[in-house]
């Protein structure tokens, strides 16, 4: 079955890290760009960044909110994708999702894991 | 950024109904341009890409249409399974990717 299953979301206090996994499954994750989207309580959605294929030199992009504080990885060896997020605020607090687009990252989102929540709070 | 301007941000609509929901782009996007329908507690599922694609296995009653800054997704039917909130997102290969705001579709 080709998947994305989300994990390490929790309750954390501000100014801590954290990391998310999204470990995908029935397809060849190395041909896609992953990406992540979030969404804070009540909120719509809010792209997070992506990073690019190998053949795309797994070029990683991100939102100008974002920058400099998350920091998106692969391991296509054990087909998962990272999102490390440093110095965590209270506006942090979201579902984060993962998604799988085209290798140079500019795409739709055909396939979306089910989410893994994120809260911040002291 | 690309702005996309989502309207209206609800509507309430009757089973059978014909739904359109509008999409306006701050720049010119070509068709880079899907829609995506959420229903409370679950993730997103696309529904239309490159403006007026279908999705493999999306019914025929949803559609998309349009290009250059102005775009329209219609629900021909509506449907008791369509009750639920639809996004616009761009994905311009030069610009970060945006959403727009969102379109809550409620039973009248």
């Amino acid at each position: 079955e080709v998947q994305l299953v989300e994990s390490g979301g929790g309750l954390v206090q501000p100014g801590r890290s954290l990391r998310l996994s999204c470990t995908a499954s029935g397809f060849t994750f190395g041909d896609y760009a992953m990406t992540w989207v979030r969404q804070a309580p009540g909120k719509g959605l809010e792209w997070v960044g992506f990073i690019g294929s190998k053949a795309y030199g797994g070029t990683t992009k991100y939102a100008a909110s974002v920058k400099g504080r998350f920091s998106i990885s692969r391991d296509d060896s054990e087909s998962v994708a990272y999102l490390q997020i440093n110095s965590l605020k209270t506006e942090d607090t979201a579902v984060y999702y993962c998604t799988r687009t085209v290798p140079y990252g500019s795409g739709s989102y055909g396939l979306w894991g089910q989410g893994t929540l994120v809260t911040v709070s002291s | 950024d690309i702005q996309m301007t989502q309207s209206p941000s609800s509507l309430s609509a009757s089973v059978g109904d014909r739904v359109t929901i509008t999409c306006q782009a701050s720049q010119d996007i070509s068709n880079y341009l899907s829609w995506y329908q959420q229903k409370p507690g679950k993730a997103p599922k696309a529904l239309i890409y490159d403006a007026a694609n279908l999705e493999t296995g999306v019914s025929s009653r949803f559609s998309g249409s349009g290009s250059g800054t102005d775009f329209t997704f219609t629900i021909s039917s509506l449907q008791p399974e369509d009750f639920a909130t639809y996004y616009c997102q761009q994905y311009d290969n030069l610009r970060p990717i945006t959403f727009g705001g969102g379109t809550k579709v409620e039973n009248k």
